[in-house]
């Protein structure tokens, strides 16, 4: 069983710049979860997808932010314009079931200069 | 809310020392506690897991024992290899909350 994967790996832009991260889920993991560890930091939620229907953005740090996963598949996670303070390593994660483990993918390593 | 209280790092030992990891934690209800652990170079890996209070939760020569009469859940492991060298991060799952709720993370450095 493939695991969760994310793409891309690593993404250095510029302030001002707009960033779309892609997390593909495992096959048949209805609930999809965006995480960040900012500048060594905790790792924290940023928001979970049931299918494509978002159950909780509370976590999301403003309107520069935005994702989708339409179809209940992939999800996508932009942000634009991107400011220096969303540096970090975004986490995505998935499981069959809420109240399940979650499973992460590698990560994408955003910087922004 | 939720919270984790993990021991500030780094840590660094040597080969076949003994580890300790404390974590701590914050929750309502009877949260689910687990151990990941990231690899250099690589993603968060679930390493264990306890969902129920005195739950020992075990992978790779790692414990860890749920303790809710002293809300923790410290990670153990009786010999350190270098390859076990790792960021370590405390995690629990509340469903009131439905999500991770993470601590800081240990670096935890192993030499030869």
């Amino acid at each position: 069983e493939a695991g969760v994967t994310q793409f891309p790996s690593h993404s250095v832009i510029e302030k001002g710049q707009t960033v779309t991260l892609r997390c593909d889920p495992i096959s048949g993991h209805d609930n999809l979860y965006w995480y960040r560890r900012v500048m060594g930091k905790e790792i924290k939620f940023l928001l979970h997808f049931v299918k494509e229907s978002k159950q909780d953005e509370s976590g999301m740090p403003n309107n520069r932010f935005l994702a989708e996963r339409t179809g209940g598949t992939y999800s996508t996670l932009k942000v634009q314009p991107a400011e220096l303070e969303d540096s970090g390593v975004y986490f995505c994660a998935s499981s069959r079931g809420q109240q399940e483990t979650q499973y992460f993918g590698p990560g994408t390593r955003l910087l922004v200069l | 809310g939720n919270s984790v209280t993990q021991m500030e790092g780094p840590v660094t030992l040597s080969e076949e020392a003994f580890l300790t990891i404390n974590c701590t934690y914050t929750a309502t209800g009877y949260p689910s506690l687990f151990w990941y652990v990231q690899y250099p170079g690589e993603g968060l890996q679930l390493l264990l897991k306890a969902t129920k209070a005195d739950d020992k939760g075990s992978n790779k020569g790692f414990e860890a024992t749920y303790r809710k009469e002293t809300t923790s859940f410290h990670l153990e492991k009786g010999s350190v290899q270098v390859s076990d060298s790792a960021v370590y991060f405390c995690a629990l799952y509340s469903g009131s909350a439905r999500q991770l709720t993470f601590g800081s993370g240990t670096q935890l450095t192993v030499l030869p």
